[in-house]
């Protein structure tokens, strides 16, 4: 069983939209999380890292659920540039290596 | 100029052949890693390593090799390569303080294995 999971998608919406996309993990033990974004294949970018009491970055706000065990990313005012895949990745306390789910594709149209 | 570098940035290959990627980091971070992704599996952990002279095998290491005798390298060899092996391979660091637990990736290597 995937211990991170992420809708694939793509997620096809126009310009100007508010999209959100969850991320589900399995290890209660998770202290750290985070939102990366990947272009075509090149190198995965940080984001935003996800606070407890949630984070907001200009258009783009991070939440955690700890109860239910997902973390959220919504993007308000979409871009064609925002037009990315959006990977979670989750870091249990123990462990230096991070799990990264398969990421979530969003294209944003005209 | 600092950051993380790979090279080649793309290489063809021969199966049979050796093939080494270099992942080079001016961070001085202890931990490196090395990836490989592939449509429909994301990122893979093929190895990593906690500081020079220390690696460990991650989720696909088979027919991969590392070594790390300095802080700032951490060359994967394909000791005899195969089709299964074109990917793209990204390198990736990060500090051992569990304070800054992000991870910042290379451009990335793709290799085509004939």
């Amino acid at each position: 069983r995937k211990e991170v999971e992420q809708d694939p998608g793509p997620f096809n919406v126009p310009e100007g939209a508010t999209v959100a996309f969850n991320c589900t993990y399995s290890n209660s033990a998770s202290q750290s999380f985070f939102w990366y974004r990947q272009d075509c294949r090149k190198e995965p970018k940080l984001l935003m890292s996800v606070y407890s009491s949630g984070n907001e970055d200009g258009r783009f706000t991070a939440q955690l659920n700890r109860a239910s065990q997902y973390i959220s990313l919504l993007i308000r005012d979409s871009k064609l540039s925002d037009s990315a895949t959006y990977l979670c990745v989750v870091n249990d306390g123990g462990s230096y290596i991070p799990t990264f789910g398969r990421g979530t594709s969003l294209i944003v149209h005209p | 100029d600092a950051g993380i570098t790979q090279s080649p940035r793309y290489k063809i290959t021969e199966t049979g052949r050796q093939v080494t990627l270099m992942c080079h980091q001016t961070w001085s971070h202890s931990y490196m890693f090395w990836y490989r992704q592939d449509l429909g599996h994301g990122l893979r952990l093929i190895y990593y390593s906690a500081a020079a002279d220390i690696t460990d095998k991650g989720e696909v290491p088979d027919g991969y090799v590392v070594s790390r005798s300095k802080t700032e390298n951490f060359p994967l060899t394909l000791e005899s390569a195969t089709r299964s092996q074109t990917s793209v391979y990204f390198c990736a660091s990060r500090y051992r303080d569990r304070g800054y637990p992000e991870q910042y990736f290379g451009p990335g290597t793709r290799l085509t294995v004939t």
